[in-house]
């Protein structure tokens, strides 16, 4: 099967850490821009972070900026989001999507990080 | 970074053409030709339909279409389907080297 597949998601106190990661099977990521957008249940969706083929490139949504860390290893096919600091409206889906510097053109299906105490 | 404006819903009949538009400004929609727009089923991950303004990915319909004037981007489909019933969002690259995107349009097939 061809797919980017999420994992970490989970319900965190406000003010904790969590980890999110994305596995691809199936398909090859290292030559490729990656993405990590995210989406509020019932709500639109909002671009996180990127990160290039080579990881030696980086950017950021402001509201997230300073707290997140997008990385990945393309030895094991994989790309992991760094979360710290995280405050009720960092409750949402998280997508990871693998495609140019400004499009998505793959998308895993999501994980779901939920802030509350 | 504020979102891009889009219409929150639209609709049309079978068959029908109907246009979504994506404004921004000249930081980001009217300043690159970097505007891609993704259909979104309920409970699906989105679904790249354009990429760079105009470019249909393979496998896209050629049904659908993009086009941009000034800080205005959209995304036209024609002979509409009843599977084309879906939210649009359209994204756009920034002067501050992030993405933005749409707050999305339901599209409603009547």
């Amino acid at each position: 099967d061809v797919q980017l597949v999420e994992s970490g998601g989970g319900l965190v106190q406000p003010g904790g850490s969590l980890r999110l990661s994305c596995a691809a099977s199936g398909v090859t990521v290292s030559n490729y821009w990656m993405h990590w957008v995210r989406q509020v249940p019932g709500k639109g969706l909002v671009w996180v972070a990127r990160i290039n083929s080579d990881g030696t490139t980086t950017s950021y949504a402001d509201s997230v900026k300073g707290r997140f860390t997008i990385s990945r290893d393309n030895a094991k096919n994989t790309l992991s989001l760094q979360m710290n600091s995280l405050g009720a409206d960092d409750t949402a889906v998280y997508y990871c999507a693998r495609g140019s510097s400004t499009s998505c053109s793959f998308w895993g299906q999501g994980t779901l990080v939920t802030v509350s105490s | 970074q504020s979102a891009l404006a889009q219409p929150a819903s639209v609709s049309g009949s079978p068959g029908q053409s109907i246009t979504i538009s994506c404004t921004g400004t000249s930081s980001d929609v009217g300043g690159y030709n970097y505007v891609s727009w993704y259909q979104q089923h309920p409970g699906k991950a989105p679904k790249l339909m354009i990429s760079d303004v105009t470019k249909r990915p393979s496998g896209v319909s050629n049904r659908f279409s993009g086009s941009k004037s000034g800080n205005t981007a959209s995304l036209t489909i024609s002979g509409l389907q009843a599977e084309d019933e879906a939210d649009y969002y359209c994204t756009s690259y920034t002067n501050n080297n992030t993405l933005v995107f749409g707050g999305g349009t339901k599209l409603t097939v009547l």
